[in-house]
C-alpha cells in the first residue's frame, strides 16, 4: 500500500532563518506531488506541484521554493522565513487519473 | 481558473440531526467533485466524491448531490455523531492532465452531544 510521510511535524523558527520540510511517498512511482499551506482561515492554498523529477510549478509568488530531487521526494524550502510563513503545511500526492489526493499528516511551522 | 465557494463556514448540529454543507463552483467544465474531512491536527482525507455523470452518491451516513445546471453540490451527513466533528472541504476539477483540485475554504462542523 502507499504511504506518505512528511517531517518535521512541528517546527518553531526565528524570522530570517532557513526552512526545509521533507515529504516522501512510498509504494507508488511517478506520483504527482503537491505542497499546500493552510493558514488560520482553514483554506487549502496550493503552493507548488510537480509531475516529475525536477519539474516544479508554482501557484503563488512567495519566498518559498520547492524541489523534487527524486521521484518520490518533495522538499519545501526557504532561505529566509517571514512571519507570514507560519502555518500548517501539507504534502500530498495523487496519480492524476482518479483525482483522489492523499495528504500527509502535516507540518506545523511557527515563525517568531 | 476554477473558483469554489463553501457555505456556511461553521455549522453546529445536535447529535443525531443532519448536517448539510453546500458548495458552488464557477467552471462549467469541472466534472469531478470530492469532499475531504480534516480532523484536528491531521491531513484531509477523502470521504466521498461524485462525477458529473451522476446526480447523487451515497455511502452509509454520507451522501453528495450534484446540480450541474446550478453549479452546486452538497454534502449531507445524517444521524450525526461526535466523530463527525471536523473541517470539511469541497473541491472541484476537470479530470485528466495535472488534475489540480480547487478547494473551498472549509467548513467547521461541530456535533453537540
Amino acid at each position: 500500500s502507499q504511504t506518505i510521510h512528511q517531517w518535521p511535524a512541528t517546527l518553531v523558527q526565528p524570522v530570517g532563518s532557513p526552512l526545509s520540510l521533507e515529504c516522501t511517498v512510498e509504494g507508488t512511482s511517478n506520483p504527482n506531488l503537491y505542497w499546500y499551506r493552510q493558514a488560520a482561515g482553514r483554506g487549502l492554498q496550493l503552493l507548488f506541484y510537480s509531475v516529475g523529477i525536477g519539474q516544479i510549478s508554482s501557484e503563488v509568488p512567495q519566498n518559498l521554493s520547492a524541489s523534487r530531487p527524486q521521484d518520490r521526494q518533495f522538499i519545501l524550502s526557504s532561505k529566509k522565513l517571514l512571519l507570514s510563513d507560519s502555518g500548517f503545511y501539507l504534502c500530498a500526492w495523487n496519480r492524476g487519473v482518479t483525482g483522489e489526493l492523499f495528504f500527509g499528516e502535516g507540518s506545523r511551522l511557527t515563525v517568531l | 481558473g476554477e473558483n469554489v465557494e463553501q457555505h456556511p463556514s461553521t455549522l453546529s448540529v445536535q447529535e443525531g440531526d443532519s448536517a448539510v454543507i453546500k458548495c458552488t463552483y464557477s467552471d462549467s467544465a469541472s466534472n469531478y467533485f470530492p469532499w475531504y474531512k480534516q480532523e484536528l491536527g491531521k491531513g484531509p482525507q477523502l470521504i466521498i466524491d461524485i462525477r458529473s455523470n451522476v446526480g447523487e452518491k451515497k455511502d452509509q451516513r454520507i451522501a453528495v448531490t450534484l446540480n450541474k445546471t446550478a453549479k452546486h453540490f452538497s454534502l449531507h451527513i445524517t444521524e450525526t455523531q461526535p466523530e463527525d466533528s471536523a473541517v470539511y472541504f469541497c473541491a472541484a476539477s476537470k479530470e485528466g492532465g495535472n488534475n489540480r483540485l480547487a478547494f473551498g475554504k472549509g467548513n467547521q462542523v461541530v456535533v453537540i452531544p
